[in-house]
């Protein structure tokens, strides 16, 4: 099936820097990606939606000048976390739609990034 | 309203239980539906689509209400590696993009 890899898997940083998050498909191309947080407990939240070679769709509430969304290439998004602060520590997963017919298909995920800021 | 809701549990049950879960969504026009599960501290997969008709998978049968808004999930005969979160899916906008439910938590019994 199709993969989707992300990394790291996790990372424990000092606040005030900042990180960044890869998430590649390996086996097909996906001209939009998503970009997810899930604090414990709760449920998967959509942060923003990545175009390829144009700005991410931000959701409501979420600062884009603090989560830096590039995707350069089909088969290349990054999140990078500015100004990383104890409070923005969460799981991060990405994920990426590929299309089936009759407007079906499957989201599959990145393993997750574990960010701890402290 | 959250645009989708389950009840977050937790549900214990012993093993070689039936248990069911439903979830409801707020907007009529969803077209697509799923139900994920996702293990502790891992990224949630497919579980299997929810088709209007219907749908069996081995031990998970699904079904879906459109006139009531809820979908459902039958998980017959479970088994201890039934335990984990098990996420309500719906595709609102025709096309990718997702709402997960809070995700309910199951716990299989010896």
């Amino acid at each position: 099936g199709a993969v989707v890899s992300q990394h790291p898997s996790w990372v424990i940083c000092k606040s005030g820097t900042s990180v960044k998050i890869e998430c590649r498909s390996l086996d097909f191309q996906a001209t939009t990606m998503f970009w997810y947080r899930q604090f414990p407990k709760q449920s998967l939240m959509l942060m923003a939606t990545s175009n390829e070679g144009s700005k991410a769709t931000y959701e409501q509430g979420v600062e884009k000048d603090k989560f830096l969304i590039n995707h350069a290439s089909l088969t290349l998004s990054t999140l990078t976390v500015t100004s990383a602060h104890p409070e923005d520590s969460s799981f991060y997963i990405c994920s990426a739609w590929l299309a089936g017919g009759s407007n079906t298909g499957e989201l599959f995920f990145g393993e997750g990034s574990r960010l701890t800021v402290l | 309203r959250k645009e989708v809701e389950q009840d977050p549990g937790p549900f214990n049950v012993p093993e070689g239980a039936t248990v069911a879960f439903n979830c409801t969504y707020s907007n009529s026009a969803s077209q697509s539906f799923f139900w994920y599960r996702q293990d502790c501290r891992k990224e949630p997969k497919l579980l299997m689509s929810v088709y209007s008709s219907g749908n069996e998978d081995g031990r998970f049968t699904a079904q879906l209400n459109r006139a009531s808004q809820y979908i459902s999930l039958l998980i017959r005969d479970s088994k201890l590696s039934d335990s984990a979160t098990y996420l309500c899916v719906v595709n609102p906008q025709g096309a990718q993009k997702l709402v997960f439910g809070q995700g309910t938590r199951l716990t299989i019994n010896p």
